[in-house]
């Protein structure tokens, strides 16, 4: 099975600054989506951003940002000009394109936004 | 709906009942996943519908663990004799169809806690 790994179980940004969030996957498949997902306290789990492995550019949703390098098996988050309802779990995920059926979660980074 | 719906919100019950979980997906959605999530856990893949039949059920940990859609929409997931184990956020979501490239949509979950 694949996995996904996020190494950071906590990050802290000031507000307005930015942080980055790490996720690296592994993977024989060539064709596959990436995601993050936002989980608040509410514990609803709201998509930030996704990523076709088969598009070289990076995709881009207002503040978030990614970096996808897809021979390093790397896809890492920027939040830009952080804000404190940035603040949540954040999980990195991975779906397959032929065995599409099964999202595949890290196990979260923690993010704490101080005023 | 307007979302993915959870119910119950909260289950506290005793070692060895019955529980019933509930979820009501975004109309229109054909595809309908189970996940567990345990305490400082990403999500954990527990079955995968499409319709009304199981696509994938290689998640569940073992009998006791069985989860129903009759009519393609509304699903519930059932935990027989239930361990303290078993206490963790159910999360459910839904996607507008199989082998999609999108993202999924979530409910808010439902805390199971066995005493």
């Amino acid at each position: 099975a694949q996995t996904v790994t996020q190494s950071q179980p906590e990050m802290s940004v000031q507000e307005a600054e930015t942080v980055t969030l790490s996720c690296t996957y592994d993977t024989s498949e060539s064709d596959y989506y990436l995601f993050w997902y936002k989980q608040p306290p509410s514990r609803q789990m709201i998509l930030v951003i996704r990523q076709e492995a088969y598009k070289q550019q990076n995709a881009t949703e207002n503040r978030f940002s990614v970096n996808f390098q897809k021979a390093a098996k790397s896809f890492s988050l920027k939040i830009s000009d952080s804000q404190l309802g940035d603040a949540a779990m954040y999980f990195c995920a991975y779906r397959g394109g032929w065995t599409g059926n099964q999202f595949y979660f890290g196990t979260g980074t923690s993010l704490t936004v101080i005023p | 709906g307007a979302g993915v719906s959870q119910t119950p919100s909260n289950k506290v019950t005793e070692k060895g009942k019955y529980v019933e979980l509930r979820c009501d997906p975004i109309s229109g959605h054909t595809a309908l996943y189970w996940y567990r999530q345990s305490l400082g856990q990403g999500p954990e893949f527990l079955i995968y519908f499409q319709g009304t039949g199981a696509a994938d059920d290689s998640g569940l940990p073992n009998d006791r663990f069985f989860a129903v859609r009759p009519e393609g929409s509304v699903s519930t997931l059932k935990i027989q004799r239930t361990e303290r184990g078993d206490s963790a956020v159910y999360l459910c979501a839904s996607s507008p169809q199989s082998q999609a490239t999108g993202e999924l949509f979530f409910g808010e979950g439902s805390r199971l806690t066995v005493l």
